[in-house]
């Protein structure tokens, strides 16, 4: 069974850094591109971040361009979100988002539960 | 400045059949944005509904279906249940690793 587990929400003060983890499970991790997708409270779903299965090509939207980083250690099956400079309107659950092929049709069909990230002073 | 455009609300009597839309702020969706489907209700994670236009994901039941009508992805669900009461999102590939979601639908079951 395909698994997606975030951790590494919380409370943070605007300016401030946070990590977010993603531990999968029950697929080959490393053959798959993964995003993170949030969703600010009572809004709907924004796609933040996308990266290779080798993590050799990775993709921001332009809202968290130069202050997020996504990585990957596929020896560990593990998705991180780096978030650096935090502000306000980061305030979100984020989710992990498994690709639903290594290649060809461009879709998600796995999805963590979410971790809660909240900016604030 | 992409934007994907969804129907802010949708009602529908159970039942009842209703199409919802999924559109470009310009130009015209086609199957190369692989548009996809999920579900959402609150507190909860997106399901995924449909992908590639028009494919079921597994276990998804066959009242709901994807097209492309006109100039917009379309989600038809056919026959409409209380428990299709969710929000529901599309979102467009736009290539080189960027994806692009609508803003959603919130659907009333009534």
């Amino acid at each position: 069974e395909v698994q997606l587990l975030e951790s590494g929400g919380g409370l943070v003060q605007p300016g401030g850094s946070l990590r977010l983890s993603c531990a999968a499970s029950g697929f080959t991790f490393s053959s798959y591109g993964m995003s993170w997708v949030r969703q600010a409270p009572g809004k709907g779903l924004e796609w933040v971040s996308e990266i290779s299965g080798s993590g050799g090509s990775t993709y921001y939207a332009d809202s968290v361009k130069g202050r997020f980083t996504i990585s990957r250690d596929n020896s560990k099956n593990t998705l991180y979100l780096q978030m650096n400079s935090l502000r306000a309107e980061d305030t979100a659950a984020y989710y992990c988002a498994k690709r639903g092929q290594p290649s060809g049709f461009v879709y998600f069909d796995c999805w963590g539960q979410g971790t809660l990230v909240t900016v604030s002073s | 400045q992409t934007v994907v455009t969804q129907e802010p609300s949708f009602s529908v009597s159970p039942g009842g059949t209703v199409t919802l839309t999924c559109g470009l702020s310009s130009g015209s969706v086609s199957t190369g944005y692989y548009p996809s489907w999920y579900q959402q209700t609150p507190g909860q994670a997106p399901r995924t509904l449909i992908y590639n236009t028009n494919t079921r994901s597994s276990g998804v039941p066959d009242r709901f279906s994807g097209s492309i009508l006109g100039n917009k992805a379309a989600l038809t669900i056919t026959g409409a249940q209380a428990d299709d009461e969710s929000d529901y999102y599309c979102v467009l590939y736009m290539g080189s690793g960027i994806w692009v979601f609508g803003g959603g639908t919130k659907l009333t079951v009534l």
